[in-house]
Order: structure tokens, then sequence, then C-alpha cells
């Protein structure tokens, strides 16, 4: 089954600069790559994701960028503000589209320090 | 529209009691799921319902039993709960079968 793997664990940036998370997986054919977004104490968010057909997506300060070749795909944050502070969570999936071999990775603790 | 609600927020247990979490959703999702979250563990999957009447076994679905009452309702049950069942418990609904939305989760503390 599909396995997915997450760098770093933790991550410090000081406000105003860029955060990057990558992931990697092992399963070439996942095919949907979406990112979540969990404050402290509250349920995880759906804050993007990206298909495998897209090399790059953005949206406002946050984008996502996949390498099929390699199997992983990244997760950038520019300006970083206080707000962004949280747990992110990527994840893949196959292209079965069933719940059951959709697969989290252990998560990035990010900290954006005024 | 309330989406995803979770009863009770937060419980505790002493070992060999038993209780069930309740998950209902307003979206008319067919997919629903239960995972745990424990630190450093990142969110997995206990069971995962596809659509009315159907269910299937995830990651860690040891000690734990499930229900699709219906479309919108998906229950969670410990039979006889164990101190490693110590966790916190998101209930997840989507139209396919990549989870979308979640619930407030469930705060659960078995002694």
């Amino acid at each position: 089954g599909e396995n997915v793997e997450q760098h770093p664990s933790t991550l410090s940036v000081q406000e105003g600069d860029s955060a990057v998370i990558k992931c990697t997986y092992s399963d070439s054919a996942s095919n949907y790559f979406p990112w979540y977004k969990q404050e402290l104490g509250k349920r995880p968010q759906l804050i993007i994701d990206i298909r495998s057909n897209v090399g790059e997506k953005k949206d406002q300060r946050i984008a996502v960028t996949l390498n099929k070749t390699a199997k992983h795909f990244s997760l950038h944050i520019t300006e970083t503000q206080p707000e962004d502070s949280a747990v992110y969570f990527c994840a893949a999936s196959p292209p079965d589209n069933y719940g059951q071999n959709f697969v989290f990775g252990p998560g990035t603790r990010l900290s954006v320090l005024p | 529209n309330a989406g995803v609600t979770q009863t009770p927020k937060f419980q505790v247990l002493k070992t060999g009691q038993s209780m069930t979490l309740q998950c209902a959703q307003d979206m008319n999702h067919n997919s629903m799921y239960w995972y745990r979250q424990d630190p450093g563990m990142g969110l997995r999957l206990i069971y995962y319902s596809a659509s009315e009447g159907t269910t299937d076994k995830g990651e860690v679905p040891n000690g734990y039993n499930v229900s699709r009452l219906n479309k919108r309702e998906f229950s969670l049950r410990l039979e006889s709960a164990a101190p490693s069942q110590t966790s916190v418990y998101f209930c997840a609904s989507s139209e396919g079968g990549r989870p979308q939305h979640f619930g407030d989760g469930t705060r659960l503390s078995i002694l």
C-alpha cells in the first residue's frame, strides 16, 4: 500500500520568511495530493490540493508543487504570518478514489516567530 | 449548515467501559471516516464507509466497531475501552474517497 513520508517534522521560521514542507510517496499510481492545516486544538482543514496532471498550483500565499518522477510534492508558504503556525499534513490518494487507501503523512509542526 | 458534528467533545472512561462516539454530516456525502490522532502519529484510519450500509476496516480497527446508520450518521463504538485507546477521534466526510470535512473531534481519556 501507499506510504507517505513528510519532512521536516518541525519547522521554525521568522515572520515574513518562506516555509517549505516536503512529502514523498511510494505508490507511483497515486494521483491526488492534498494538504491539510490543523491549528492547535482544532480540526484538520483542507487548504490546497494538486492532481497528477498538474505540476504546480497556487492560492494566494500558498502553493504546491509536484514532481511525479521523483514521487515528491511540496507545500510552499510565502510571507509567513503568525496565523500560519499549525501542523500541516500531506496526503496521497490512489486513482481508485477509495477512502480506505487514502494515506496521511505524519505532519509538520510549523512555528512562525514574530 | 453545521457540516460534520461529533458528540461528545470530551469523555473520560474507565478501563473496560463501553461507549459510542456519534458523528453526523449534513452535506449529503456518501463517504464517512473515523480517524484517531495520537502525538507524532498523524491521522490513522480506523474505519471507512463508502456509502450507507458499507464499512471497511482501516489501518487500526482492533477494539472498535462502527455502524453506518443512514447516509448522515456514522458511529464508532468501543466495546471494552483500554488505555491504548486514549486519543483524539475525528470523524470526516466527503463525496468521494478523499476526506474533505472534519468534525471538531472527541478527546477520549481511558483510565
